[in-house]
């Protein structure tokens, strides 16, 4: 089992839509955890990061951990179609940051 | 700040070859990444490095691949000799701590073996 696994998609969602991207992972002892954005062709940018559960909130960005259950989200509210990409959960494993496979979303115009 | 660089931004080499991937890490970041990006295994990390020292080289596939820092600002990954499979993007990371919030990524070296 991999240690970060995520629906690699694509996910389609109208323009204006809300997109719910999804993560699992199988480290009960990760504490910290993180969404990355990837442009086709580009490197991963860092978009939210969460330390606790619960939500956290970031302009149209909200990051959801739910540590008993292991998973980590990220929901983009009023989709734009420059959300387009793949977006990487990522987490701190022993002090290395373990990526998941990423899934891709498109926002249809 | 310049950001993180590597060159070659793309290479494409015959099978057997040498390839050497290059990178500057952000000025006073003490931890230096190597990653390698394919469709079928996402983004690994193949080693780092903390203050020139190489921390963890877990994931570095086969004895083909190595990594050198022999300073903190720079840093090679070496391939010997180069296989098909070993084409993928490699990318480049810096810290100044090892924490996902804090880490910076090269445009990425695209290695083609042929």
């Amino acid at each position: 089992q991999k240690e970060v696994e995520q629906n690699s998609g694509p996910l389609s969602v109208p323009e204006g839509a809300i997109a719910s991207l999804n993560c699992t992972y199988s480290d009960r002892v990760s504490q910290s955890f993180f969404w990355y954005r990837q442009y086709s062709g580009k490197s991963p940018e860092l978009i939210m990061s969460i330390y606790s559960n619960g939500d956290k909130e970031d302009g149209r960005f909200t990051a959801q951990l739910n540590k008993a259950s292991q998973y980590v989200s990220l929901l983009i509210r009023d989709s734009q179609p420059s959300d387009s990409a793949t977006y990487l959960c990522a987490l701190d494993s022993s002090y290395k940051l373990i990526f998941g496979s990423g899934t891709r979303l498109l926002v249809r115009p | 700040d310049a950001g993180v660089i590597q060159s070659p931004r793309h290479e494409v080499t015959e099978m057997g070859q040498e390839v050497t991937l290059r990178c500057k890490p952000i000025s006073g970041h003490d931890y230096l990444f190597w990653y390698r990006q394919t469709m079928m295994r996402g983004l690994e990390l193949l080693i780092y490095f903390n203050n020139n020292v190489p921390i963890d080289d877990s994931g570095m596939p086969e004895d083909r691949f190595s990594a050198k820092m022999p300073n903190a600002s720079f840093s090679t990954l070496k391939i010997q000799p180069s296989e098909p499979r070993d084409s993928a993007v490699y990318f480049c990371a810096s810290s100044w701590q090892v924490s996902g919030n804090t880490i910076y990524f090269g445009e990425g070296s695209w290695l083609t073996v042929v």
